[in-house]
C-alpha cells in the first residue's frame, strides 16, 4: 500500500536560512507526488508536483523538490527562508484505490521561521 | 485550475445536531473528495463523491454519519450528523484537476461542537 512519511513534525529555521522538509514515500508503482502548504485558518495550496519527466521540480514561492527514486524521497527545499513561509506543509502521494485516484497525505510538518 | 467555494467557513454547533457543508466548483468535475482534518492532524479522506452514484466511503467512515450528496458535476454536500465534540475538525472538499495534475482544495469548514 502506498504511504507517505514526513520526518519531523516541527522544523524551525532562521530567516534567510535553508529550508529542508523531508518526505519519503512507499509505492508499488511510479508515484505522483505533491507538496501542499496550509497557512493558518486556510485551506491547502499546491506548492508543486511531480508526475513524470524532470526529477527536480520547481514550485511557487521559491520552493523546489527533487524526486529520488533510489531513495524513495521527495524532499522540499528553499534556499532562503522568509517569515511568510511559516505554515504547515504536507507531502502527498496519489494512489489509485476503489476506482479513483486519491491523495494520501503525510502527517505534516509545521515550519517556524525565527527572525 | 478549478476554483472551489466552500461554506460555511466555520460554525459552532450543539451536540446531537447536524451540519451540512456545501462545496461549489466553477467547472464540471467527475470526482469530488471530502476530507477531515482533526486538530493538529493531517488530512484523512472521508469519501469520494461521483456524480450520479453513491459516494464511496473510506474505512472508518459510514454513510449514516456522513451522508453525501452529489446532484450535479459542480456541487456536493457533506452532512455531519448527530454531532459530538469528537467531530470538531476542519472539513475540506477537493477536486482533481485532470489526472495527476494536482488537486484543488476548498478553504475548509472549521467545525466546533459544544
Amino acid at each position: 500500500a502506498q504511504s507517505v512519511t514526513q520526518l519531523g513534525s516541527h522544523v524551525s529555521v532562521s530567516e534567510g536560512a535553508l529550508v529542508l522538509l523531508r518526505c519519503n514515500y512507499s509505492s508499488s508503482v511510479p508515484p505522483y507526488l505533491f507538496w501542499y502548504v496550509q497557512y493558518p485558518n486556510q485551506g491547502l495550496q499546491l506548492l508543486l508536483k511531480y508526475t513524470t519527466g524532470a526529477t527536480l521540480v520547481k514550485g511557487i514561492n521559491g520552493f523546489e523538490a527533487e524526486f529520488k527514486k533510489s531513495e524513495t524521497s521527495f524532499h522540499l527545499t528553499k534556499p532562503s527562508a522568509h517569515m511568510s513561509d511559516a505554515a504547515e506543509y504536507f507531502c502527498a502521494v496519489s494512489v489509485y484505490l476503489m476506482g479513483a485516484q486519491k491523495l494520501v497525505f503525510g502527517q505534516g510538518t509545521r515550519l517556524t521561521i525565527n527572525p | 485550475s478549478a476554483v472551489i467555494s466552500q461554506k460555511p467557513s466555520r460554525d459552532i454547533c450543539q451536540r446531537g445536531t447536524s451540519l451540512t457543508i456545501q462545496c461549489q466548483v466553477d467547472s464540471q468535475v467527475t470526482m469530488m473528495f471530502w476530507y477531515r482534518q482533526q486538530p493538529g492532524q493531517s488530512l484523512t479522506l472521508i469519501a469520494t463523491a461521483n456524480q450520479g452514484s453513491e459516494a464511496t466511503y473510506e474505512s472508518g467512515f459510514v454513510i449514516d454519519k456522513f451522508p453525501i450528496s452529489r446532484p450535479n458535476l459542480t456541487f456536493s454536500t457533506l452532512t455531519v450528523s448527530n454531532m459530538s465534540p469528537e467531530d470538531s475538525s476542519i472539513y475540506l472538499c477537493s477536486v482533481e484537476v485532470g489526472q495527476a495534475y494536482g488537486y484543488t482544495f476548498g478553504s475548509g469548514t472549521r467545525l466546533t461542537v459544544v
